[in-house]
């Protein structure tokens, strides 16, 4: 059974950093393409960053770029989502998401879901 | 604002079948599959259909996707209570190279 499980977040102030990391079991994970979306009740679903199986390629959305970094421990089985110079709008549900098919890319959307972990923002 | 254009709401009665639309443009679903979530509430989006019409082990044939040009449906018939949820449409989008959802609609069973 794929498991993704969701660990970091918490409350931070504008300017601050956290970490956010995903236990992922259940499947061989370097074969995978991961993703973080976020979700919050006013914009939706929201696709934040991608990483290929095998870590060289990522990507991230415009409103991101320079301030997160997405990177994976193949050995470990644990995708991270590295987030400085936080804002009020980076609040979120953050969820780790892996891709259907074991294509390695991270070009399509997810196929199974981690429950989420609560990112706030706030002074 | 979405990339993807969703109804908020959608009902139905148990038994009945409805369906849900999904409207995007060449550079999403045009070009590439359609995928289809639902979630309930407190709960991690779970995948519907995949590849337009495609269901995931365990998704029952009662749920159905199809695509036509730069739109996506999600059909469920035979509607029960548990089937109250919002439903989300999602596409990569080659313009953006990110996947891209819509806004989510929400399916009432009265």
């Amino acid at each position: 059974e794929v498991q993704l499980v969701e660990s970091g977040g918490g409350v931070v102030r504008p300017g601050g950093s956290l970490r956010l990391s995903c236990a992922a079991s259940g499947f061989a994970f370097g074969d995978y393409g991961m993703n973080w979306v976020r979700q919050t009740p006013g914009k939706g679903l929201e696709w934040v960053s991608g990483i290929n199986g095998n870590g060289r390629s990522t990507g991230y959305t415009d409103s991101v770029m320079g301030r997160f970094t997405i990177a994976r421990n193949n050995a470990k089985n644990v995708l991270y989502l590295q987030m400085d110079s936080l804002r009020a709008e980076d609040t979120a549900l953050y969820h780790c998401t892996r891709n259907y098919f074991g294509s390695g890319t991270y070009y399509n959307p997810p196929g199974y879901w981690g429950q989420g972990i609560l990112v706030t923002v706030s002074s | 604002q979405s990339v993807l254009t969703q109804p908020p709401s959608a009902s139905g009665t148990p038994g009945q079948r409805v369906t849900i639309s999904c409207s995007g443009t060449n550079s999403n679903i045009g070009s590439n599959y359609a995928y289809w979530y639902r979630q309930l509430p407190g709960t991690a989006p779970k995948l519907l259909i995949y590849s337009n019409n495609e269901r995931p082990s365990g998704v029952p044939d009662r749920i159905s996707g199809s695509k036509s040009g730069t739109s996506a449906s999600l059909a469920i018939s035979g509607l029960r209570s548990e089937d109250e949820a919002n439903y989300y449409c999602a596409a990569w989008d080659d313009s953006l190279s990110r996947p891209v959802f819509g806004g989510g609609t929400k399916l009432t069973v009265l």
